[in-house]
């Protein structure tokens, strides 16, 4: 079946520096990927739409400056955290659409965890 | 905005037993879908079932059942003959039918399974 896969699964990284998480489809082109975060023992939070080709749409309440989203393929979308701190430790998820077909089926990555010190 | 809600933070379930997961949803679309999401401790999502708004028939997937109410909003999930591989973090989510495929997450029932 379909797969989205997420590297890399944990990364530490040191205040001030940014991060570069990837969300692959593998054998789906996604044109409509999202990027969500789960603090612990909390639920998913959307933080914002990424649409190959185009800009992210972006929740409120989530900077874009500090999250950068791009999605230069129909296979790849990336977030990059930047200037990351503490408090941006969390787990992201990514997930993707699989238009093929009626189902217009959502796929989930095995997430990232970041950890920043 | 559309709000879900799971009022059960924690729920335990002897093994073979039968557990409801409660979930309700505030909208004023009358098109849409709910889900019911598993995450086990690997954290991978894994879609348990999937209920279409249009749709009066209940969801069911094997040993998993939804109770759809529209006009109340609510979405419980069933589970029977509950196994040790059910214990885990689920989440209601709801998405708007003509919508950019976003998904709006409950804030999760962690089910503990018992011997």
């Amino acid at each position: 079946g379909a797969v989205v896969s997420q590297h890399p699964s944990w990364v530490i990284c040191k205040s001030g520096t940014s991060v570069k998480i990837e969300c692959r489809s593998l054998d789906f082109q996604a044109t409509t990927m999202f990027w969500y975060r789960q603090f612990p023992k909390q639920s998913l939070m959307l933080m914002a739409t990424s649409n190959e080709g185009s800009k992210a749409t972006y929740e409120q309440g989530v900077e874009k400056d500090k999250f950068l989203i791009n999605h230069a393929s129909l296979t790849l979308s990336t977030l990059t955290v930047t200037s990351a701190h503490p408090e941006d430790s969390s787990f992201y998820i990514c997930s993707a659409r699989d238009q093929a077909g009626s189902g217009n089926t959502i796929y989930f990555g095995e997430g990232s965890w970041l950890t920043v010190v | 905005a559309q709000t879900v809600t799971q009022s059960q933070p924690e729920m335990s379930v002897q093994e073979a037993e039968t557990v409801t997961l409660s979930c309700t949803y505030d909208t004023s679309e009358s098109d849409y879908y709910l889900f019911w999401y598993k995450q086990p401790p690997s954290r991978q999502m894994i879609l348990v079932i999937r209920q279409e708004a249009y749709k009066q028939q209940n969801a069911t997937e094997n040993r998993f059942s939804v109770n759809f109410q529209k006009a109340a909003k609510s979405f419980s999930l069933k589970i029977s003959d509950s196994q040790l591989g059910d214990a885990a973090m689920y989440f209601c989510a709801y998405r708007r039918r003509n919508s950019g495929y976003a998904l709006n997450f409950g804030k999760g029932t962690s089910l503990l399974v018992t011997p």
